[in-house]
């Protein structure tokens, strides 16, 4: 079955970076895209970026685009997510998921539980 | 990247049906077929309940169905039990690989 394990969070300071990880298992994690997509504390889920199936091609939402960068290691079957400049406003859970199509880009299906990011002086 | 809109809650009681409507722009609604929903529990994650404005994955009750007119997409319950009171997400593909999500709605079962 889909597992989709993340890692990395914890509390930070305003301005400094923190690398998220999500293992994956139960596919084959080098034909799908992934997304990672955010909750801050009591609020909506919100888009954060998506991995073309090779890795090839990053997208960001205008709101991290030049602080974070998306990466991911097909031979480990692993994503990431490199967060710089870290603000107070990122401080939420940070979901990794997979897409819904092999080798396209329409909407997550699987996630994992989430890795809580606390950005805070 | 503009948020869609969806209604702060619904609700209804048990055997009931609850529609929860998504309004976006042709950027991302209108313009694509890639409308999903998710239900979320209480410190739970997000579980995809439809893709593709109407497709239900395995597993998923049919008593959920979606639907599409124009900038809107409609998410339906049907025949309301105990277990649906979560919050519902609807999510767009908004162009470019980006998505977008609306604010999310809370469905109370009475």
């Amino acid at each position: 079955q889909v597992q989709l394990v993340e890692s990395g969070g914890g509390a930070v300071q305003p301005g400094r970076s923190l690398r998220l990880s999500c293992a994956a298992s139960g596919f084959a994690f080098s034909s799908y895209g992934m997304h990672w997509v955010r909750q801050a504390p009591g609020q909506g889920l919100e888009w954060v970026s998506f991995s073309w199936y090779d890795g090839n091609d990053k997208y960001y939402a205008d709101s991290v685009k030049g602080r974070f960068t998306i990466s991911r290691d097909n031979s480990k079957n692993t994503l990431f997510l490199q967060m710089n400049s870290l603000r107070a406003e990122d401080t939420a859970i940070y979901y990794c998921a997979r897409d819904n199509r092999i080798f396209g880009a329409t909407s997550p299906d699987y996630w994992g539980q989430g890795t809580l990011v606390t950005v805070s002086s | 990247q503009s948020a869609l809109t969806q209604p702060r809650s619904v609700s209804g009681s048990p055997g009931q049906s609850v529609t929860i409507s998504c309004s976006g722009t042709s950027s991302d609604v209108g313009g694509y077929d890639y409308v999903s929903w998710y239900q979320q529990h209480p410190g739970k994650a997000p579980k995809l309940m439809i893709y593709d404005v109407s497709e239900r994955p395995s597993g998923v009750p049919d008593r959920f169905s979606g639907s599409k007119s124009g900038n809107t997409a409609s998410l339906t319950v049907s025949g309301l039990q105990a277990e649906d009171e979560a919050d519902y997400y609807c999510c767009s593909y908004a162009g470019s690989y980006t998505f977008v999500f609306g604010p999310g709605t809370r469905v109370t079962v009475l």
